[in-house]
């Protein structure tokens, strides 16, 4: 059965203060893995999709890259509007385009 | 360009009772699927529909059940409401490939079931 773990739970930045969050993954046949942002009440906003182990994007302030069995988000210098759930999410062979997700890390920037 | 909508944007509902979400997909996608969110916690695939039939389903009961119209759009139906049905449920597009994909979500409904 296909897994995504995420850590930590949630992270509590000051502004400026870069760290990384961290998505381990278990998948038979990885065909993509997902990074997306969520507010409160709101849906998933696409960041990210990696494919292959190696493979780094930016976007901003944001660096995402994956090994064979997990990826980070690298947020550098983050500012209070970075702050947000962030979920990870695989597709496997077995799942067509269907997204296993994990439970998210909940990262608060403050001022 | 119009994203991914969903209505309503809140509901509730009493115990029992049954309940209609619906979604207009991302123009230029074809494929819709449906995950359940409770708080606290990553989305949970319910089903996906292409070419208006469903193609996978994810650990969900017979209660939950849906529908794909010529236009792409979408219906979720959940029948017999349960407590635990309460979350915030998302519907999301993308269009059919051979390769991996991504998908852009709505805002989703908040259902609350009392």
């Amino acid at each position: 059965e296909d897994q995504v773990t995420q850590s930590p739970e949630a992270l509590r930045l000051q502004e400026g203060e870069s760290s990384s969050l961290n998505c381990s993954y278990t998948v038979s046949g990885l065909r993509g893995l997902f990074w997306y942002r969520q507010d409160p009440g709101k849906g998933p906003e696409f960041l990210f999709t990696l494919y292959s182990a190696g493979e780094e994007k930016e976007k901003e302030r944001l660096k995402a890259t994956l090994t064979k069995k997990e990826s980070f988000l690298h947020i550098t210098a983050p500012k209070p509007e970075d702050s947000a759930t962030y979920l990870c999410a695989v597709q496997g062979r077995l799942q067509g385009q269907n997204f296993v997700f994990g439970p998210g890390t909940r990262l608060s920037v403050l001022p | 360009d119009a994203g991914v909508t969903q209505s309503p944007t809140h509901l509730i509902k009493t115990r029992g009772q049954q309940v209609t979400l619906r979604c207009s997909p991302k123009s230029g996608h074809d494929t819709v699927s449906w995950y359940q969110q409770a708080l606290g916690q990553g989305p949970q695939f319910i089903f996906q529909y292409y070419e208006e039939e469903e193609r996978q389903r994810g650990n969900f009961p017979d209660r939950f059940s849906g529908h794909q119209f010529p236009n792409y759009s979408s219906e979720l139906n959940v029948n017999a409401l349960l407590l635990g049905d309460s979350a915030l449920y998302l519907c999301a597009s993308s269009l059919r490939g051979k390769g991996s994909t991504e998908a852009f979500f709505g805002q989703g409904t908040r259902l609350t079931v009392v």
